[in-house]
């Protein structure tokens, strides 16, 4: 069946990195857009980025800009997030989706907490 | 950036109520606006895309209507699953921005 499997969250430091990675299977990746959308603790939903389906064209939120990088690898039907120069306000469960417009395929999300 | 509110930001429904949800957008005319279902501990459920379409496995109760910026989310017969947050969407412009929010819950 179609699914998104989020990995690779965690607890960091202020300051320090995590990649999360997102393993889709059940249909044809390299056909999709595809997003990371993030929930804080007991909040709504904030889009955070988009990639085409060759990665040549992607958006960032402007929170994140300059210090989180979307990525794809086609061949491994994966999406990544490289988050470096972590705050305590990135934590957050991250979310991957299919689509940018509308989101029809969601992850069950993977957990960030940014604390010393 | 486009800012999205929604009201109510709570309400209490009851097993067969109509509810209706607003989302106002405050720029622009809005063409790709969808709304999201989520409940406790899960990931959000799109609902409805381009403020009208049904998304496909979505029950009919659900409609959404509305144009330029203001939209709505009607469930036309309130069922035990459907008590939920909601959340609309813009998609026209970077960033892509969500409402707060709607929580229905049960009177």
């Amino acid at each position: 069946q179609v699914q998104l499997v989020e990995s690779g969250g965690g607890l960091v430091k202020p300051g320090g990195s995590l990649r999360l990675s997102c393993a889709a299977s059940g249909f044809s990746f390299s056909d999709y857009y595809m997003s990371w959308i993030r929930q804080a603790p007991g909040k709504g939903l904030e889009w955070v980025s988009y990639i085409s389906t060759t990665g040549n064209t992607i958006y960032y939120a402007d929170s994140v800009k300059g210090r989180f990088t979307i990525s794809r690898d086609n061949a491994k039907n994966s999406l990544y997030l490289q988050m470096n120069s972590l705050r305590a306000e990135d934590t957050a469960v991250y979310y991957c989706a299919r689509g940018a417009k509308s989101l029809d395929v969601w992850g069950q999300g993977t957990t960030v907490t940014v604390s010393s | 950036d486009i800012q999205m509110t929604q009201s109510p930001s709570s309400v209490s429904a009851s097993v067969g109520d109509r509810v209706t949800i607003t989302c106002r957008a405050s720029q622009g005319s809005i063409r790709w606006l969808a709304w999201y279902q989520q409940k406790p501990g899960k990931a959000p459920k799109l609902l409805i895309y381009a403020a009208s379409t049904l998304q496909s496995g979505v029950p009919s109760r659900f409609s959404g209507s509305g144009s330029g910026t203001d939209f709505t989310l009607t469930i036309s017969s309130l069922q035990p699953e459907d008590f939920a947050t909601y959340y609309c969407q813009q998609a026209d412009s970077f960033p892509f921005t969500f409402g707060p929010g709607t929580k229905v819950d049960i009177k």
